[in-house]
């Protein structure tokens, strides 16, 4: 199976900084790689697909990069919304897989 | 808008078997495949089944191979998870989504306690 590694696994972030996430695969996996943004007591939002297209809907803020086995999602202007857990998947092969969730805190 | 909700989930004994559901609406459901994603309590998530359009094609993780059975009836709109053989360790809020390679939407979960 391939793994995948998110890190950090928590930070903490004001609002109007810049962040930045990362995601590594254990092997390569083309640029088949999504984020999902979840916030408590609700269901996932899918933001990014193919490593970089953005989900309908989704803000242009939101952005990620990366081919291979690293993947970045960036947040260009933190938000009071945007505080949240955000996990990576890769669909590249079975069984997908998710990564650990990082988990973006207020400073 | 598309809608995803799932129904039949609850408390059931280790051994035991439930069926969810999840109805779609607003969207060409015959057209998409269709995926199961769950979070045990506190934990992350993980993907664990899914199904094509048409329902000839399925795929399971390994943790419920052989006990859980996804499948569709394109007629309803809906798609359906068969879980027998139930175990502590499947306690989760279990998620129907929209999409197999990526997910595009997701239903607001419904949750399954595997206790005694």
């Amino acid at each position: 199976d391939i793994q995948m590694t998110q890190s950090p696994s928590s930070l903490s972030a004001s609002v109007g900084d810049r962040v930045t996430i990362t995601c590594r695969a254990s092997q390569g996996i083309n640029n088949y790689l999504a984020w999902f943004q979840q916030k408590p007591g609700k269901a996932p939002k899918s933001l990014i697909y193919a490593a970089s297209s953005l989900q309908s809907g989704v803000p242009s803020k939101f952005s990620g990069s990366g081919s291979g086995t690293d993947f970045t999602l960036t947040i260009s202007s933190l938000q009071p919304e945007d505080f949240a857990t955000y996990y990576c998947q890769q669909y590249n092969n079975y069984p997908l897989t998710f990564g650990g969730g990082t988990k973006v805190e207020i400073k | 808008e598309v809608q995803l909700v799932e129904s039949g989930g609850g408390l059931v004994q280790p051994g035991g078997s439930l069926r969810l559901s999840c109805a779609a609406s607003g969207f060409t459901f015959s057209s998409n495949d269709m995926t199961w994603v769950r979070q045990a309590p506190g934990k992350g998530l993980e993907w664990f089944s899914a199904i094509s359009a048409s329902g000839g094609s399925t795929y399971y993780a390994n943790s419920v191979k052989g006990r859980f059975t996804i499948s569709r009836d394109n007629s309803k709109n809906t798609l359906y998870l068969q879980m027998n053989s139930l175990k502590a360790e499947d306690t989760a809020v279990y998620y129907c989504a929209k999409g197999r390679r990526p997910i595009d939407y997701w239903g607001q979960g419904t949750l399954v306690t595997v206790s005694s």
